[in-house]
């Protein structure tokens, strides 16, 4: 089984600029997360899709932040425009929705650099 | 916010030790998970333990579950170099929609 797949996996903008990720999760994954790694931290959630829907986007900094998965399945994320503080890494998680599972699959992630 | 809080936050040990991690959280939960991140990789879950189980093994892992003390630990056995890594513990809070909040983390190195 593939797993998740993100794009691009560094990015290096300057504040003000935008950026955009992109995330393919596991075929048959119902559910879809975004979140936000801060160097020695642990991840935090940003927004989380079931299927084409918002679930929770409460932690999105939505000025500046957005995020889609119109067909339910690849998702996108993106800044705009860029602070320096957004400097982390971006990480795609799916899961499926079944009631015995609950462990997340996660992609390799997208370190972003903002300068 | 970050609902756990992973103890210590690093810890170097000599291949063939046990290395034990705890966690703490602060809300009642359906399971609590823990993660493995290799340096510049995603993360790779390792261990689930429901909220009405004490403690759980799998190959050289051990975890543990106090739910009264709203703490978990996770024991490596027989540490090996390829166990360096970031050990991260996740709460599936009751009510959360299968959401994990994770904890800091604990960074293991393990010398050969």
């Amino acid at each position: 089984e593939a797993g998740v797949a993100q794009s691009p996996r560094y990015k290096i903008i300057e504040k003000r600029q935008s950026v955009a990720f992109w995330c393919n999760p596991i075929s048959g994954h119902a559910t879809l997360y975004w979140y936000q790694q801060i160097l020695g931290q642990g991840p935090k959630l940003l927004i989380q899709f079931q299927n084409n829907g918002v679930v929770d986007d409460s932690q999105l900094p939505k000025d500046r932040f957005s995020a889609e998965r119109l067909k339910g399945v690849d998702s996108t994320l993106k800044i705009q425009p860029a602070k320096l503080e957004d400097s982390a890494v971006y990480l795609c998680a799916s899961s499926a929705l079944r009631d015995s599972s609950y462990e997340q699959y996660f992609g390799p992630g997208t370190r972003l650099t903002v300068t | 916010s970050q609902q756990g809080e992973e103890d210590p936050q690093a810890l170097s040990i000599q291949e063939g030790e046990n290395a034990t991690m705890n966690c703490s959280y602060k809300t009642s939960i359906n399971n609590l998970q823990w993660y493995r991140q290799n340096s510049g990789r995603g993360l790779v879950h390792l261990i689930l333990i429901r909220s009405n189980e004490r403690e759980k093994h799998s190959g050289r892992l051990r975890v543990t579950l106090d739910t009264s003390k709203k703490s978990s630990s996770l024991l490596i056995t027989a540490s090996r170099a390829a166990d360096t890594a970031s050990y991260f513990c996740a709460t599936d809070a009751r009510g959360s929609a299968r959401q994990l909040t994770f904890g800091s983390g604990t960074q293991l190195t393990v010398l050969p």
